[in-house]
C-alpha cells in the first residue's frame, strides 16, 4: 500500500527564518515519484518538484532545497530565508508505477509572519 | 511546458442540479484523473480513466458520479445531482504511459447552495 505521512500540521516561522517540512512516505514499489505542490489561499496546486525513487541527490531552486533519504523513506523541503509569500499549505505527493492513484499528504500548512 | 486545462475555474450551482466540469488533458496522456478537495482538506482520489473505460474508482465516487471523453481532447467529470457535501475543488489530471508523473489542472471550484 501506498502511504504519504506530513505529521506537522501548521507551522509558524518569522520572516527570513529557514523552514523544513517534513514528508514521510510508504510503498513497496521500487518506481516510484515523489512531489511537493504548493496550494496557496487561491486553491491551486502549484508544482514544486518531482523526484523518481532513482534518484537521491538533493535539489536546490533558489530558495527552495529537497532532501530525498530512501533509507528513511523521506522527502524533505527547506525553505530557506522565508518570506510572506511562502504562506501556503504544502503537499507532499506520491505516485508509483503499479496502481493508478497519485496519493497526497495531509498537507502541512505553513505561516510567514512578517 | 504542456499543460492541463480545466473550466470553469468556478461555478456556483443550486443543490440537485446537474453539473459538468471539463478538462483537457495532455495530448500525448492516455491516463486521466479525477481528484476533489474539499475546503480545508487532503486532496482525495475520485475516479482514473484509461482506453475509454474507468480503471479504479474511490468510495467518493457513487453513482452521482461519471466520467467520458466524448471527444478524444476533452475528459469530463458529471455530477448529477449535487449536493452540498460535494462543494470543493475538483482536479483533473494525466500523465503518460511510461511515467508515474501526474500533471494536474489548476482545479474548478464547484459550489452547492
Amino acid at each position: 500500500a501506498q502511504k504519504v505521512t506530513q505529521a506537522q500540521t501548521e507551522i509558524s516561522v518569522v520572516e527570513k527564518e529557514d523552514v523544513t517540512l517534513d514528508c514521510v512516505y510508504e510503498t513497496r514499489d521500487t518506481t516510484y515519484y515523489l512531489f511537493w505542490y504548493k496550494q496557496p489561499p487561491s486553491g491551486e496546486l502549484v508544482f514544486l518538484i518531482r523526484r523518481n525513487s532513482f534518484d537521491e541527490q538533493n535539489e536546490i531552486s533558489g530558495r527552495y532545497s529537497w532532501n530525498f533519504q530512501k533509507s528513511t523513506s523521506s522527502f524533505n523541503f527547506t525553505i530557506t530565508a522565508s518570506q510572506v509569500v511562502d504562506s501556503a499549505v504544502y503537499f507532499c505527493a506520491l505516485s508509483a508505477n503499479t496502481g493508478n492513484q497519485f496519493y497526497f499528504g495531509t498537507g502541512t500548512s505553513l505561516t510567514v509572519i512578517p | 511546458e504542456p499543460e492541463v486545462t480545466q473550466t470553469p475555474s468556478h461555478q456556483v450551482t443550486q443543490m440537485g442540479q446537474e453539473v459538468i466540469l471539463r478538462c483537457v488533458p495532455i495530448s500525448n496522456h492516455l491516463y486521466f484523473y479525477w481528484y476533489r478537495q474539499i475546503l480545508g482538506q487532503k486532496v482525495e482520489f475520485l475516479v482514473s480513466f484509461y482506453n475509454n473505460e474507468i480503471s479504479e474508482k474511490s468510495e467518493i465516487f457513487d453513482d452521482q458520479f461519471s466520467v467520458e471523453r466524448p471527444d478524444g481532447s476533452n475528459f469530463t467529470l458529471k455530477i448529477r445531482s449535487t449536493k452540498l457535501e460535494d462543494s470543493a475543488m475538483y482536479f483533473c489530471a494525466s500523465r503518460n504511459r511510461e511515467s508515474g508523473e501526474l500533471f494536474f489542472g489548476e482545479g474548478s471550484r464547484l459550489t452547492v447552495l
